[in-house]
């Protein structure tokens, strides 16, 4: 079954502006969770969705935001770019909210903001 | 704060070794662990899930948990060049598909 598709794939933004990254998890799964990886903080969570409903948080500003829709599928945007926000964006899709449930990634968006 | 520690390494091990990585955490409540393999410009792979204290044995793949401990590894038997990759740890607590990270171990293997 296919995997976790995550687009745009590569971006490059400018400061100041923003970005709205997109996330179709897999076929079933109804729990999407992003993260944020940069070489100096490791794999960072950023917010994680069931239901369309933001379950869980992480600590970042308000610019970073995120929905779901009915149909699983989740965006991310982020506003003001800063030159700090230049990462790898990682989705992850599992079935449900149980613990122990496999979390599958997404092959990332790499942003670069200049 | 829920922490999740990992030596950043990098572990050299030669082929055919056993790599030994370990993980430790924070948060008491914590109550699954994974390790993903993670290839340079490449997304995270699981590689092993854990939730019982003891081991759990999935081909040259070992994980090990402790609970009392707060301690986590993966053992790797016979390793090959190509397990070359970052691995890391992550938990996750009830309720939640949160995974918390650690920060990586680079492990290198040479042939």
């Amino acid at each position: 079954k296919a995997g976790v598709t995550q687009t745009p794939r590569y971006l490059i933004k400018t400061r100041g502006q923003q970005v709205t990254l997109s996330c179709s998890p897999i076929s079933g799964h109804r729990s999407v969770s992003w993260y944020q990886q940069t070489p100096g903080q490791g794999l960072q969570f950023l917010f994680e969705y069931f239901s369309e409903t933001q379950r869980n948080k992480g600590n970042f500003p308000g610019r970073f935001s995120g929905r779901q829709f009915s149909n699983s599928r989740s965006e991310m945007n982020v506003s003001t770019l800063e030159l700090g926000d230049s990462a790898l964006y990682l989705c992850a899709s599992s079935l449900d909210l149980r613990s122990g449930n496999t979390i599958y990634f997404g092959e990332g968006s790499w942003l670069t903001v200049v | 704060q829920k922490e999740v520690e990992q030596n950043s390494g990098p572990l050299s091990v030669p082929e055919g070794a056993i790599a030994s990585l370990n993980c430790t955490y924070s948060d008491r409540v914590s109550q699954s662990f994974f390790w993903y393999r993670q290839y340079s410009g490449k997304s995270p792979e699981l590689i092993m899930s854990i939730y019982s204290n003891g081991d759990k044995e999935d081909g040259r793949f070992t994980a090990q948990l402790n609970k009392a401990s707060q301690y986590v590894s993966l053992l790797i038997r016979d390793s090959q060049p190509s397990d070359s990759a970052t691995y890391l740890c992550a938990a996750q607590n009830s309720g939640y598909s949160t995974l918390t990270f650690g920060k990586g171990t680079m492990l290198l293997v040479s042939p």
